[in-house]
């Protein structure tokens, strides 16, 4: 089956710095990749959609100039968490499809823990 | 705006026994995923449903998908404490998701 790989797995950080996020496709060519943030016990939120060599689409109330989103090619994107804040602290997935359909498969990364102190 | 509402938001059972899950909506979807999440780890498709009325099985667990492919449940026979985690359906383009159901199977 397809993967999807994000690194790193944990980044603990202070308050101030930025933080960068791969999500890679390892087996595929991901035309479509969503980034999710999921707090402790609570289901995924989307935060934004991006496609290979377009700007990505922010969902309402996610801060674009925060979280900057590069889908540089078919088997990566990046998530960078700007001058992160300890609200930022979260779990951070993002899915890759290979197709723009509906029912195209989204497969997902392991995610990333990112704490902010 | 599509949502999913996903019921009970907690399970806790016994092994052994059965449950049922259910995710509904007002909206009508092309296809619902069903996926299951351990904590620390990214969700893991189950199965897509695509088609109303659709029935499919993995194991002991049984998805449907409604005939106006505007809900689907997920029901499993004779849990196992390897079943315990959060199990998410999800739909739409851009994967809404519900809440998820918390499952719980004690030994």
């Amino acid at each position: 089956g397809a993967v999807v790989s994000q690194h790193p797995s944990r980044v603990i950080c202070k308050s101030g710095t930025s933080v960068k996020i791969e999500c890679r496709s390892l087996d595929f060519q991901a035309t479509t990749m969503f980034w999710y943030r999921q707090f402790p016990k609570q289901s995924l939120m989307l935060m934004a959609t991006s496609n290979e060599g377009s700007k990505a689409t922010y969902e309402q109330g996610v801060e674009k100039d925060k979280f900057l989103i590069n889908h540089a090619s078919l088997t990566l994107s990046t998530l960078t968490v700007a001058s992160a804040h300890p609200e930022d602290s979260s779990f951070y997935i993002c899915s890759a499809s290979g197709g723009l359909a509906e029912t195209d498969t989204q497969y997902f990364g392991p995610g990333t823990r990112l704490t902010v102190l | 705006t599509q949502l999913l509402e996903q019921s009970p938001q907690f399970l806790s059972i016994q092994e052994g026994e059965n449950l049922t899950v259910y995710c509904n909506s007002s909206s009508v979807f092309s296809s619902l995923q069903w996926y299951r999440q351990e904590p620390g780890e990214g969700p893991v498709l189950l199965v897509t449903v695509v088609t109303g009325g659709e029935v499919k099985k993995l194991k002991r667990l049984t998805f449907q998908f409604g005939d106006a492919r505007k809900d689907s449940s997920l029901h499993i026979t004779a849990a196992q404490p390897g079943d315990t985690g959060l199990y998410l359906c999800a739909g739409g383009f851009k994967t809404i998701f519900g809440a998820g159901t918390r499952l719980f199977v004690k030994a």
